[in-house]
């Protein structure tokens, strides 16, 4: 089974600044990876696939890279919007998620 | 396109829960060209691949946790999937969000999720 750590487990950024979070696979996916946003009740929302591919309607501030087994989602500019629960996703082998990274407003 | 899943339930440890997921919609094209996954999430936890099926082949794949414990199916009459865990355990209490999976497969991106049905295993 393909491990996904998600790094770091909680961040706390305020309105405006910018926003790294890591992602690692225990072996090479190549681009095999989406990111997911989670909002408190509700389902997880498709943001990133293929590493770097905006999914319909995500704004442009959300950015992914990486390949292999190192990926990064940058979200260059944070809103109000954006403070929610990030889920990496490998789909090289069956699927695996991270653990999440909670986003927190500092 | 829309996921409607089935209600929340509460069941006792060592009995069978069957939680559906009806698509609505395109329902030709996802039930024709996807797969449909489901993914479990404990209380204050994060996302669990639970296993997905492609309707149209009928194949199916299980995370080798729930292997032997899951069963998921679907109906292409009524465009609805299905999962059913057997054997429950506390450790089962989650919600089960079934997901639109792109393309024919069971293991790629999940871009349309249903609502999520809460079960709970209690004594």
């Amino acid at each position: 089974e393909i491990l996904m750590t998600q790094s770091p487990a909680a961040l706390s950024v305020s309105p405006g600044d910018r926003a790294t979070l890591s992602c690692r696979a225990s072996q090479n996916i190549g681009s095999n990876l989406a990111w997911y946003q989670q909002k408190p009740g509700q389902a997880p929302r498709l943001l990133i696939y293929f590493a770097s591919t905006r999914a319909t309607g995500v704004p442009a501030r959300f950015s992914g890279s990486g390949s292999g087994t190192e990926f990064t989602l940058t979200i260059s500019s944070l809103q109000s919007d954006d403070f929610a629960t990030y889920y990496c996703q490998q789909y090289n082998t069956l699927i695996t998620f991270g653990q999440g990274t909670r986003l927190d407003i500092k | 396109v829309q996921l409607l899943q089935s209600g929340a339930e509460v069941k006792k440890p060592g009995s069978s829960i069957k939680v559906s997921c009806e698509t609505s919609g395109d329902t030709f094209n996802t039930f024709s060209t996807s797969g449909l996954d489901w993914v479990r999430q404990a209380p204050g936890q994060g996302l669990e691949w639970v296993g997905g099926i492609i309707p149209f082949s009928g194949k199916t794949d299980y995370a080798h946790k729930f292997q032997g414990r899951v069963t998921i199916s679907a109906d292409e009459s009524t465009a609805t999937a299905y999962v059913e865990l057997s054997g429950l355990k506390s450790e089962d209490t989650a919600m089960y969000y079934c997901a639109r999976v792109v393309g024919s497969t069971t293991s790629s991106v999940l871009d349309i999720w249903g609502q999520g049905t809460m079960v709970i295993v209690s004594s």
